[in-house]
């Protein structure tokens, strides 16, 4: 299994501005993705982030509105660009351990826009 | 239609109930399908994995996998309060598809 952290655990943030959220796995996993769970939705691929290389974003994410970084094999970060309320969401990272079937999520950001 | 469907409930039933969650879907390329269990406020904990068809058993849980009808189910026996949690199904081809979620929760 992986132990995964995120920072901060939850934010509220004004219109318009942006936010960092890390991520942090305990152990050097290839792939890392980024999900957005929002209330009574299933959980929404945003991007897919390996190291070394750009992330993919999912249809219907730009990486304007939301950059990744992964410069290294046990961390990662996603920006939440110029928000707006729409944008207020549970936003979880996970990593894949590689043996096709095992992905784990960390415990998440609580994201409020006002 | 979507890929995964599943009823959101909730879900409300006593102590030492069997509980039966279940997921249908459409994509006949799924080969893996998971259970995930995600308590409030946090982030989804895998609990069980089954490659293609067929049934395994962990304790008081039991996944089965139908793929000629495209069904997919969780039982939990003897449920417990603190199995009360979102349950998500999910199924994988080339990245995880997951249902929106049943909401359990066991009474004592």
């Amino acid at each position: 299994s992986a132990v995964i952290s995120q920072k901060p655990s939850r934010d509220i943030c004004q219109r318009g501005t942006s936010l960092t959220i890390q991520c942090q796995v305990d152990s050097q996993v290839t792939m890392m993705f980024w999900y957005r769970q929002q209330p009574g939705q299933s959980l929404t691929l945003i991007a897919t982030a390996n190291q070394g290389s750009e992330a993919t974003y999912e249809s219907g994410f730009v990486i304007d509105k939301f950059p990744i970084s992964r410069p290294n094999l046990t961390f990662s970060t996603l920006t939440v660009s110029n928000m707006s309320p729409e944008d207020s969401s549970i936003y979880l990272c996970s990593v894949d351990t590689g043996l096709g079937y095992e992905q784990y999520f960390g415990p998440g950001t609580r994201l409020t826009v006002t | 239609q979507k890929e995964v469907e599943q009823d959101p409930g909730p879900l409300s039933v006593p102590e030492g109930a069997i509980v039966s969650l279940n997921c249908t879907y459409s994509n006949s390329a799924f080969q893996y399908f998971m259970w995930y269990r995600q308590y409030s406020r946090k982030g989804p904990e895998l609990l069980m994995y089954t490659y293609s068809s067929g049934n395994k058993e962990d304790g008081r849980f039991t996944a089965q996998v139908d793929k000629s009808s495209k069904y997919i189910s969780l039982f939990i026996r003897d449920s417990q309060p603190s199995d009360s949690a979102t349950y998500l199904c999910a199924m994988r081809r080339d990245k995880l598809i997951f249902g929106t979620g049943t909401r359990l929760q066991v009474f004592p």
